[in-house]
């Protein structure tokens, strides 16, 4: 069946370093790849997306790259801050499953000024 | 603009009591789904509705119900609750397949 999976948090940086949150997919058909963010105590909000493969999804500095050779939506930012503390969820949607979200684990993210 | 809306946002349980977690949105979404997050676990789908009268399984169904009556409502059932399900539970919404799914704000139930 469909899976994603993420690193492993919690990640733990300073503020102005560079992001990367990996995220590999499996799935049977052709899903659009999402990234979600979850800010403390808040819901989840849709932070980008990517319905086809090479496309790029950003927001707010972040960015991810639709791979379908590699399986893999790794999110990116190049110089983070401490606002950005919060869990990132990498999520699949597949158009046969009626539009269900298959989530990863979670990744906790902690900026540090 | 109210978009997905959950009621209670913290609720506490006895074993064995039942009770509904309201969800409601405006937008005229055709897909509405319910989750659970779970430490470590990411979320998990439990049920799911394509459109009014018609709801399906999702991951981890048991112990819940739903119900579909309107396109706005779609209200989660706990039959008899157990200390497994306290959990933060998710209502989302969507257009239509594959496009942007909306998250309410979440529900902290406990069961003890």
């Amino acid at each position: 069946g469909n899976s994603v999976t993420q690193m492993e948090g919690p990640v733990t940086l300073s503020e102005e370093a560079f992001l990367t949150i990996n995220c590999t997919y499996t799935a049977t058909g052709y899903p659009s790849l999402f990234w979600y963010v979850q800010y403390p105590g808040e819901g989840l909000q849709l932070l980008l997306k990517a319905t086809m493969a090479d496309d790029k999804g950003s927001n707010k500095g972040f960015e991810a790259t639709y791979r379908k050779e590699t399986t893999s939506f790794h999110l990116e930012k190049g110089s983070v801050q401490v606002s950005d503390s919060a869990v990132y969820f990498c999520a699949l949607s597949d158009w046969d499953q009626g539009g269900k979200l298959i989530f990863g684990q979670g990744t906790e993210l902690s900026v540090k000024p | 603009n109210a978009g997905v809306t959950q009621t209670p946002k913290f609720q506490v349980l006895k074993t064995g009591q039942s009770m509904t977690l309201q969800c409601a949105q405006d937008m005229n979404h055709e897909y509405m789904s319910w989750y659970r997050q779970d430490p470590g676990m990411g979320l998990r789908l439990i049920h799911y509705s394509v459109g009014a009268g018609i709801t399906d399984q999702g991951e981890v169904p048991n112990g819940y119900n739903v119900s579909r009556s309107t396109t706005e409502d779609f209200p989660l059932r706990l039959l008899s609750a157990a200390p497994s399900q306290t959990s933060v539970y998710f209502c989302a919404s969507s257009l239509a397949s594959g496009n942007t799914i909306y998250f309410g704000e979440g529900s902290w139930l406990t069961v003890v």
